[in-house]
């Protein structure tokens, strides 16, 4: 049962760039979001969905952009990479169906912008 | 808007001794509230929570916690820490699905011989 699964585990952006970060969940949940972690501020919701083609704005959702095709994934993309979004990213998965869950987290990417 | 906070950024205990770590929080309703711990280059892992029901929750690894209404508090407690319990904790809000969770900025635990 693999769980929450994000690729890549580390990365290295210049300044400018693109990229997405990919998370995928096989624990058919509803709910998946993303966070990003800086020392001493926790973790910051960036992005949320609840359901296939239905995803929101979290507290930090500048230069991000998300979308929901799958009920399995949920990719995130930045659009112009930038030095202030070196972070660690977490994606998290919840909510099967009616039944209460806990958000379960994917291992991170590390990114680096220089 | 949901808030938390965990007023220790780091606590230093030696091993065998008690542990508490604080958290308190702001919201509207009833809220679920968690427990998560971080080990270094590590993702969460969830230690326990609280949904509804019983106030004091037992968690993983001999954790526990209690909810307290009146307080808006949801401290975390172990009887007597392991060297292995050295990490940061994080302490986190939630409601509905969970989609949007709350989290503290947490605390490190060192643990001393």
């Amino acid at each position: 049962n693999a769980g929450v699964t994000q690729t890549p585990k580390f990365q290295v952006l210049k300044t400018g760039q693109s990229m997405t970060l990919q998370c995928a969940q096989d624990m058919n949940h509803e709910y998946m979001s993303w966070y990003r972690q800086d020392p001493g501020m926790g973790l910051r919701l960036i992005h949320y969905s609840v359901g296939a083609g239905i995803t929101d704005q979290g507290e930090v959702p500048n230069g991000y952009n998300v979308s929901r095709s799958t009920t399995e994934d949920f990719p995130l993309r930045l659009l112009s990479a930038a030095p202030s979004q070196t972070s660690v990213y977490f994606c998290a998965s919840s909510y099967l169906q009616g039944v209460k869950t806990e958000a379960f987290f994917g291992q991170g990417t590390r990114l680096t912008v220089v | 808007a949901q808030s938390v906070t965990q007023p220790d950024i780091h606590i230093t205990v030696s091993e065998g001794a008690s542990l508490e770590l604080r958290c308190n929080y702001s919201y509207g309703a009833t809220p679920y509230l968690f427990w998560y711990v971080q080990s270094p280059g590590q993702g969460l892992q969830l230690l326990l929570k609280y949904f509804s029901g019983d106030t004091l929750v037992q968690g993983i690894k001999g954790f526990e916690a209690e909810f307290k209404r009146s307080q808006s508090s949801f401290n975390l407690r172990k009887p007597s820490v392991h060297w292995s319990d050295a990490a940061e904790y994080f302490c986190a809000v939630g409601a509905g699905g969970n989609e949007k969770l709350t989290f503290g900025t947490g605390t490190r635990l060192t643990i001393i011989p």
